[in-house]
């Protein structure tokens, strides 16, 4: 049983656009997420978390909202730039331990 | 940002082989980390270490896997003997901290390409 899911697996938005990334989990424990963007060639990077005490943060043009009742959270990207183009990955983890439980991804495709 | 390293990028091997997969993490990090892509599959977290020794390993972890980090060096994933299951990228990753949410941020390589023929 996958704990962490994202939705759609790919998407395609125009230069400008607002994209949306969704992401839902399993374990009511989880209270930190993750969000990375990875390039091909390159490992993950954290682009932006958040923790299970707020419900929205915001850090320039990424945006992410998080409903703790319904377990799902959903990354924005406004203004996508061509730049953006690259798989976003949610990441969960908890307070048992470190490691991070991760989603399927969603591959970011913005034209110009 | 501080850079984790991970050599070599591709290796291709023969079932039943060893392989080491070589890991050079941030300068002044102490957790580590391993975690498995199979093509198409999401990442998959299979063990973390601090001071020495395993912390956490999932199942994924099988008796056939080895970690360590000699006399502070690479940060290494031994597989003896590898299995065909085994072909998958492998991402190593490192922390400041094991726990918390503000020093905890894991740092990725680029992954290690690992091909059993």
């Amino acid at each position: 049983q996958q704990q962490v899911r994202q939705s759609p697996q790919s998407l395609t938005v125009w230069e400008g656009e607002t994209a949306i990334l969704n992401c839902s989990y399993e374990d009511s424990t989880f209270n930190y997420f993750p969000w990375y963007q990875q390039f091909p060639g390159e490992g993950p990077a954290l682009l932006i978390s958040i923790s299970s005490v707020s419900d929205k943060k915001e850090d320039g043009r990424f945006t992410i909202f998080f409903n703790k009742r319904e377990k799902k959270l959903s990354l924005h990207i406004t203004d996508s730039q061509p730049g953006d183009s690259a798989t976003y990955f949610c990441a969960a983890r908890n307070n048992a331990g470190a490691k991070l439980t991760f989603g399927g991804g969603t591959r970011l495709t913005v034209r110009p | 940002g501080p850079k984790v390293l991970q050599i070599p990028s591709h290796q291709i091997i023969d079932m039943g082989q060893m392989v080491t997969l070589n890991c050079d993490p941030v300068s002044n990090h102490l957790y580590f980390y391993w975690y498995k892509q199979i093509l198409g599959q999401q990442m998959e977290f299979l063990v973390n270490f601090y001071n020495g020794k395993v912390m956490e390993k999932s199942k994924l972890f099988k008796d056939q896997f080895s970690v360590e980090r000699p006399d502070g060096s690479y940060f290494t994933l031994k597989i003896q003997p590898t299995a065909l299951e085994d072909s998958a990228v492998y991402f190593c990753a490192s922390s400041l901290h094991g726990l918390g949410v503000n020093y905890a941020e894991q740092f990725f390589g680029p992954g290690t390409r690992l091909t059993v023929l």
